[in-house]
């Protein structure tokens, strides 16, 4: 098994660019998330899912937008991308409640 | 006022030392977990505790529920246990964690040679 992958590991957007970074797992778990991690500071949740087809804001979804249409991908849309949002971002799936959680790579993303 | 504090936030220790990382929580939890997270960035979860101590090689981990504090010890520390260490919690209102963790801000462990 892969785990969780992500893409890309690296990119810089201009400010009002937009982008979509990708998340995939094999491991047939319900439940998906995304996360930012900013330097000095605990990583905070974006968005997660409990299955495909639902989706659920987290601390902060501001500016950023998720599907899940199938069971393997979470992808995380960036529409007006702002210097803000620049972070390391990590998905993660869990198989259910109370387990642990399998984190991706990171994506990390500056905007100039 | 974070739900989950850690301290130190940085620690350097001289290889063979006996490490020792606090995380202390205000809310109720279902679960604590302490997780790696390597100087090439990844994070893996080193172990997941609702109760009392678990051990897998030279890490140990235990948690004192009505005292809202976990310990994370390293025996005998190594070069390669340098990395930063995060306690994370399911919370109680989380719905079984299933909107995610809450996170530390992480202690950075150095372990010189």
């Amino acid at each position: 098994n892969a785990g969780v992958t992500q893409t890309p590991k690296f990119r810089i957007l201009k400010i009002g660019q937009s982008m979509t970074l990708q998340c995939t797992q094999d491991m047939n778990h319900n439940y998906m998330y995304w996360y930012r991690q900013d330097p000095g500071m605990g990583l905070k949740l974006i968005y997660y899912s409990v299955g495909a087809g639902i989706t659920d804001k987290g601390e902060v979804p501001n500016g950023y937008n998720v599907s899940r249409s199938t069971t393997e991908d979470f992808p995380l849309r960036l529409e007006l991308a702002a210097p803000s949002q620049t972070s390391v971002y990590f998905c993660a799936s869990r198989t259910g409640n109370y387990n642990e959680q399998f984190f991706g790579p990171g994506t990390r993303l500056t905007v100039l | 006022k974070n739900e989950v504090e850690q301290s130190p936030q940085n620690l350097t220790a001289q290889e063979g030392e006996f490490i020792t990382i606090n995380c202390s929580y205000s809310v109720g939890i279902s679960a604590l977990h302490w997780l790696q997270q390597h100087p090439g960035g990844g994070i893996v979860s080193l172990f997941m505790l609702s109760s009392g101590k678990k051990k897998h090689g030279r890490l140990i981990a235990t948690i004192n529920i009505q005292e809202k504090h976990s310990s994370l010890h390293i025996t005998a520390s190594h070069p390669r246990d340098s990395a930063v260490y995060i306690c994370a919690v399911t919370t109680l209102d989380s719905g079984g964690g299933a909107d995610g963790l809450t996170f530390g801000k992480g202690t950075h462990l150095i372990i010189q040679p």
